[in-house]
């Protein structure tokens, strides 16, 4: 029982240099939703997707880019890394049913991405 | 924009002791307030989930409170471990589940 599937778990990139981050869930959950968490501060929102060909921004959306390819996967891409976007990056999925959120979120264990 | 902040930030304290940590949150207009886990390069492990419409929610040691109208929650956790040795982040959940997390707190247990 996988839950939710980041990969990769670690890499270094340059800056400049380009990187889709992938995350799988397995759990037929609807919405999925990528964080990104800095030291000493809490996770921040960057993009989440409420269903399957739906996404939106979130508090943190600059410099990246998502795509949700079907219900299971959901992806962020850092088209020109910047040493700034140093960070863990957390993906989570959860149910979402209409005008209720009492679902709680699953949390895959991260990649941590480092910029030079 | 809601802001949640979680007092204090680092706590350590001896095995066998109940321990409370904090949690505030600016805007009261949040449908659900959820309580986290996270070990040192892990990810996060939900630990309980408190619906707007509840006060309180127990599981094992730990019992989380809410108060909406102040703007506070809890963790209560009783007779503390080694084991408990954690960062505790809570996060207020807003329309659409989309979560707003406070720093953490780094609880250290010593045996």
């Amino acid at each position: 029982n996988a839950g939710v599937t980041q990969t990769p778990k670690f890499q270094v990139l340059k800056t400049g240099q380009s990187m889709t981050l992938q995350c799988a869930q397995d759990m037929n959950h609807n919405s999925m939703y990528w964080y990104r968490q800095d030291p000493g501060m809490g996770l921040r929102l960057i993009y989440y997707s409420a269903s399957e060909g739906t996404t939106d921004k979130g508090e943190v959306p600059n410099g990246y880019n998502v795509s949700r390819l079907n219900k299971r996967e959901f992806s962020l891409r850092l088209e020109s890394a910047a040493p700034s976007q140093t960070s863990v990056y957390f993906c989570a999925s959860s149910e979402l049913r209409q005008f209720r959120s009492n679902q709680p979120q699953h949390f895959g264990d991260g990649t941590r991405l480092s910029i030079l | 924009k809601q802001e949640v902040t979680q007092i204090p930030a680092a706590l350590s304290v001896p095995e066998g002791e109940n321990l409370v940590l904090n949690c505030s949150f600016t805007d009261s207009a949040i449908y659900n307030l959820q309580w986290f886990r996270q070990d040192p390069g892990k990810g996060l492990t939900s630990l309980l989930l408190i619906q707007s419409s509840q006060r309180e929610q127990t599981s094992g040691r730990l019992n989380a409170s809410l108060d909406k109208s102040s703007g506070r929650s809890t963790l209560y956790i009783a007779a503390s471990q080694p084991g408990d040795s954690a960062t505790y982040l809570c996060a207020a959940v807003e329309y659409g589940n989309k979560l707003v997390f406070g720093a953490g707190t780094i609880l250290r247990v010593k045996s």
